[in-house]
């Protein structure tokens, strides 16, 4: 069956530092991969999309790479805040009509 | 962007009862989603809704514990019926937007007794 993997445990990292969440997937092939943030009580926000032919994309300060043969996504986030802590999802889509399986998320927590 | 409020935030409700969650959103669209996220778990698809159409549910749901209403493009109800402790949980919907990111609305937490 699809599996999404994200980093389990939360992730620290120090105010200024990149911080780069993985998220891999095994048993499909998503033509689109996409990235949200979570705050506790809120729901999910729209973050970037990536497609399969398409190796990395940026916004601000954020930045995916999207590797197929790998089966794999990173996530950074440069210069990162303490306004950065949240979780972050990340939800491969088969096709652009497909439903988004999200994953479990990664709680990120970033340290002034 | 769409802008989608739920209605209740959150409810305490008692073993057997059911609860009905409204999501409103702010301009027409035509598919509107339904999730369940449990406590440190993500998201899961319960429903697809069109307007003028039965849902569409996912494995593991059916219509009579979770029927869903699309009686226009704005607006959606999920009821929670004959709830059960395991149906505590956050309940959200979203809308899409044109085939690629979704937008949320900020979920109904519900607890069971």
């Amino acid at each position: 069956s699809q599996k999404i993997e994200q980093n389990s445990e939360a992730l620290n990292i120090q105010e200024g530092k990149t911080a780069t969440l993985t998220c891999n997937y095994t048993n499909y092939s998503p033509a689109y991969l996409q990235w949200y943030r979570q705050d506790p009580g809120r729901g999910p926000v729209f973050l970037l999309l990536i497609r399969e032919n398409e190796k990395e994309k940026r916004k601000e300060r954020l930045k995916v790479t999207f590797d197929t043969t790998l089966k794999q996504s990173l996530f950074h986030i440069t210069a990162s805040q303490p306004a950065d802590s949240a979780t972050y999802l990340c939800a491969p889509q088969m096709n652009r009509d497909d439903k988004i399986i999200f994953g479990k998320g990664t709680r990120l927590h970033i340290l002034p | 962007s769409a802008v989608i409020s739920q209605k209740p935030s959150r409810d305490i409700c008692q073993r057997g009862t059911s609860l009905t969650i409204q999501c409103q959103v702010d301009s027409q669209v035509t598919m509107m989603f339904w999730y369940r996220q449990q406590p440190g778990q993500s998201l899961t698809l319960i429903a697809t809704a069109n307007q003028g159409s039965e849902a569409t549910y996912e494995s593991g749901f059916v219509i009579d514990k979770f029927p869903i209403s699309r009686p226009n493009l704005t607006f959606s109800t999920l009821t929670v019926s004959n709830m059960s402790p395991e149906d505590s949980s956050i309940y959200l919907c979203s809308v899409e937007n044109r085939g690629d990111e979704q937008y949320f609305g900020p979920g109904t937490r519900l607890t069971v007794t």
